[in-house]
């Protein structure tokens, strides 16, 4: 495994729910991103976090919600979705931000989004 | 911002045969290119980087080359393995990473 956990792995909800997606990364690292993956398209970044601080955010709606409470923990509160939201959503971490030279990206297995 | 495109989508090829698989990027200022693995119901890995400054890196049965006037880099599989079908994903550094669409790699016994 690569030192990023996710939960829930899987997740259905309606158009009204709100819900949170959790990411923790157990490698000390600095930064941490959110992605969307949908199929058959490249990964989509949503935010990026460093040293806590967001500091892109690539014109994601404001339905998601990040939240990064300290350098190892970074949540995605989601509410009101789309059917067009379901996706698999990937957190991943790097050692340091990416203005560095280092920040080669670790991947977490992801949650399977599903909007009904 | 940079377009990344990737090709072949998908790829057969039998055991012991190459892979190869090709992108190409539209930002010159594009320094960094990894190459992630990902297998059914697990993220991305990483498995082999590039930057600019190198023209070609090898990791055992793994390649990539650069060429950086084309703007162009390639993972090259050698001997492939059942153990190599995966969904393999390049990627070009500007600013931010930006990633191909993907190849479905399968291999076939």
């Amino acid at each position: 495994e690569t030192g990023v956990t996710q939960t829930p792995r899987h997740l259905v909800m309606g158009m009204t729910n709100k819900k949170s997606l959790k990411c923790e990364q157990h490698l000390g690292h600095n930064a941490m991103y959110w992605y969307k993956q949908s199929a058959k398209k490249p990964l989509e970044l949503m935010f990026v976090y460093n040293f806590k601080e967001q500091t892109e955010n690539n014109s994601v709606p404001s339905r998601f919600s990040p939240e990064c409470p300290n350098s190892s923990h970074l949540f995605l509160h989601l509410h009101t979705l789309q059917p067009e939201d379901s996706a698999l959503y990937l957190c991943a971490s790097s050692q340091e931000p990416r203005t560095s030279g280092n920040y080669e990206q670790y991947f977490g297995p992801g949650t399977r989004l599903t909007v009904t | 911002g940079e377009n990344v495109e990737q090709h072949p989508s998908t790829l057969s090829v039998q055991e012991g045969d190459s892979a190869v698989i090709k992108c190409t990027y539209s930002d010159s200022a594009s320094n960094y290119f990894p190459w992630y693995k990902q297998e059914l119901g697990k993220g991305p890995q990483l498995i082999i980087d590039i930057r600019s400054n190198v023209g070609e890196k090898k990791d055992q049965r793994i390649a990539v080359t650069l060429n950086k006037t084309a703007k162009h880099f390639s993972l090259h599989i050698t001997e492939t393995q059942p153990e190599d079908s995966a969904v393999y994903f390049c990627a070009a550094d500007d600013y931010k990473l930006s990633f191909g669409a993907g190849t479905t790699v399968t291999v076939r016994a």
